[in-house]
């Protein structure tokens, strides 16, 4: 159980466009989902964290113009990079929790994003 | 302020001897502590958590992790480690805020 799918697992695109990953709990409902970046030989960083039907709260120093996120239903998470960079070049990780106190955080298999 | 510290950056371990990673947080109240493994390219695999209960906590793939309070640390423990081991190890506390704050990880490397 507690299966979180993320797609695609792997996006190569030109500067100047925009990329959508989806995150999904295939088999809970996700009332909170989680996205971090991670930089190679590095730990994971928090960049926001959504609510189903609310907005989501970013990081300090996460651009929310940048990173758009949108958490619809209880199943479905995304995020869109916006006029991608080199410089957002990134493996990409989400993770879904079914409610607060002591419920873990369940990761997708993450997305390398690469921007020539 | 919320942290979690895992002193080793690498570990190297030949196969079938005996595993500890090192892991401590700072924490005001009673903390929920969790392992994660990544292998590489993946994303994290929960290995094993801790909320309250018995401080000797049982996971999968066959490692265990202890809390012990008075030293602020909750190290996980492999008896006897497989080459599939090889990979890197992250300890997280739950913040009172519901995020997750990980330690730098340990990349574990096993030799035959």
């Amino acid at each position: 159980g507690a299966v979180v799918s993320q797609h695609p697992s792997w996006v190569i695109c030109k500067s100047g466009t925009s990329v959508k990953i989806e995150c999904r709990s295939l088999d809970f409902q996700a009332t909170t989902m989680f996205w971090y970046r991670q930089f190679p030989k590095q730990s994971l960083m928090l960049m926001a964290t959504s609510n189903e039907g609310s907005k989501a709260t970013y990081e300090q120093g996460v651009e929310k113009d940048k990173f758009l996120i949108n958490h619809a239903s209880l199943t479905l998470s995304t995020l869109t990079v916006t006029s991608a960079h080199p410089e957002d070049s990134s493996f990409y990780i989400c993770s879904a929790s079914e409610g607060a106190g002591n419920q873990p955080q369940h990761f997708g298999d993450g997305t390398r994003l690469s921007i020539l | 302020a919320q942290s979690v510290t895992q002193p080793d950056i690498h570990i190297t371990v030949s196969e079938g001897a005996s595993l500890e990673l090192r892991c401590n947080y700072s924490y005001g109240a009673t903390p929920y502590l969790f392992w994660y493994v990544q292998s590489p390219g993946q994303g994290l695999q929960l290995l094993l958590k801790y909320f309250s209960g018995d401080t000797l906590v049982q996971g999968i793939k066959g490692f265990e992790a202890e809390f012990k309070r008075s030293q602020s640390s909750f190290n996980l423990r492999k008896p006897s480690v497989h080459w599939s081991d090889a990979a890197e190890y992250f300890c997280a506390v739950r913040s009172n805020t519901g995020k997750l704050i990980f330690g730098q990880g340990t990349t574990l490397q096993v030799k035959p």
